[in-house]
């Protein structure tokens, strides 16, 4: 059983519409984080969200964190080809700062 | 500079060789990882020392075996290695300051094909 569940699994959009991505749970994380992995790169952390209902806006990136702790999103408005990639949400629970991965969204964006 | 770099970054080999991949950061951080990132794209964490000490060993086969010389370094060697070894694995370093917001910088993978 995945314990975090990452959705859409792959999108692929135009250039200039806007995507949402899910990242949902039954368990509560004290910290949720948002990475983008590159094509034969490592992922590269976006942003940390720990407090219920925080919002944090990354440029064009939008980042939630649901008010009971359990869920994230990430909006991209306008998407560009640049924003192709795999996007990994990783909470962490209780005490623990090591991080548990979801299986990640693959974004394509063509221009 | 390169953060986190790992060596080597492919590595093809036979089923039942002995093969190691080294990484090295150079942040100064305390706390090292390995994850295996499978062909589905799933990151799961395998290791984690900190100060050159284990702290977590998930559920994986004793044929593999992290090694910290130091607390810049974290080798992972693999016995006997099989089919299913095959995939990418990745070092990551942490501050170690064990706060939930710690940031995972992570090398670039060294991706394994067991033939």
């Amino acid at each position: 059983t995945q314990l975090l569940e990452q959705s859409p699994q792959f999108l692929s959009i135009q250039e200039g519409e806007n995507l949402t991505v899910y990242c949902n749970s039954s368990s509560v994380f004290s910290s949720l984080q948002w990475y983008r992995q590159e094509p034969g790169e490592g992922p590269v952390l976006l942003v940390t969200v720990v407090t219920g209902g925080e919002v944090k806006k990354l440029k064009r990136l939008t980042f939630q964190f649901g008010d009971a702790r359990k869920d994230s999103s990430l909006h991209i408005t306008a998407a560009q080809p640049g924003d192709t990639g795999l996007y990994l949400c990783a909470g962490a629970r209780g005490g623990s700062y090591i991080p548990t991965f979801g299986r990640g969204t693959s974004l394509i964006v063509h221009p | 500079d390169t953060a986190v770099s790992q060596t080597p970054k492919y590595l093809v080999t036979q089923m039942g060789n002995d093969k190691s991949i080294k990484c090295e950061q150079n942040l100064g951080h305390d706390t090292m990882y390995w994850y295996k990132q499978d062909s589905k794209k799933f990151l799961k964490i395998m290791f984690s020392y900190n100060n050159k000490e284990l702290i977590i060993n998930e559920t994986v086969p004793n044929r593999f075996s992290p090694k910290s010389p130091d607390k810049a370094h974290l080798n992972l060697h693999i016995n006997s290695l099989e089919l299913g070894d095959s995939a990418v694995y990745f070092c990551a370093s942490s501050q170690g300051s064990r706060r939930r917001e710690e940031t995972q910088y992570f090398g670039p993978g060294t991706r394994l094909l067991v033939l």
